[in-house]
């Protein structure tokens, strides 16, 4: 049982550029959602899914699309990479709306 | 606006005594508390949740409590042990099944020998 996967484990981009952070969850979890963590800090909720096809905005959504498809699979997008974008991203899914499963994170870099 | 906050960044504590984790929420309506655990370079981990409509929810070595009137949410770890040794995050969830799960600061923990 894999549970949550993110890939890539590590990325640095230059400003302006666009990637996929990829996060697929194979506990059948109906809620997922995006976090970034900076250094330090708490973290910030990003976008979250209810359901495929079911996308809402959370804490700091700027800069940042998602998409629900399958109900396996949460892709978040950065549309055009900046230096504040440098943070940690877990992505997380659940069954009911408190008790999360993280992936092991995202360490992404913007130049 | 909505926020959780917690009272300590940094909580030290001898091994083998109680440790207390406080935190401080703003919104009343909020109907679901939660706790994760996150150890240095990994994601958060579930320790234990609690409802609105309870004040006092134990798990094993661990207790959370829950006071509406004054808007506040506490762990209690019991006997700590070096594995305990980690930053512990609170969270808040809405009313509503499909609300946003909101975290605070953190608290980090760390265990004298």
């Amino acid at each position: 049982n894999a549970g949550v996967t993110q890939t890539p484990k590590f990325q640095v981009l230059k400003t302006g550029q666009s990637m996929t952070l990829q996060c697929a969850q194979d506990m059948n979890h109906e809620y997922m959602s995006w976090y970034r963590q900076d250094p330090g800090m708490g973290l910030r909720l990003i976008h979250y899914s209810v359901g495929a096809g079911i996308t809402d905005q959370g804490e700091v959504p700027n800069g940042y699309n998602v998409s629900r498809s399958t109900t396996e699979d949460f892709p978040l997008r950065l549309l055009s990479a900046a230096p504040s974008q440098t943070s940690v991203y877990f992505c997380a899914s659940g069954t009911d709306r408190g008790q999360l499963f993280f992936g092991s994170g995202t360490q992404l870099s913007v130049l | 606006g909505e926020s959780v906050g917690l009272h300590l960044p940094t909580l030290s504590v001898q091994e083998g005594d109680n440790s207390i984790i406080n935190c401080a929420y703003s919104n009343s309506a909020s109907d679901y508390f939660i706790w994760y655990k996150q150890e240095s370079g990994k994601g958060p981990q579930f320790i234990i949740d609690i409802r609105s409509n309870m004040d006092k929810r134990q798990g094993q070595r661990v207790t959370v409590l829950l006071n509406k009137t004054v808007k506040h949410l506490s762990l209690q770890i019991a006997a700590t042990q070096p594995g305990d040794s980690a930053v512990y995050f609170c969270a808040e969830a809405g009313y509503s099944s499909a609300s946003k799960i909101i975290f605070g600061s953190g608290t980090r923990l760390s265990i004298r020998p």
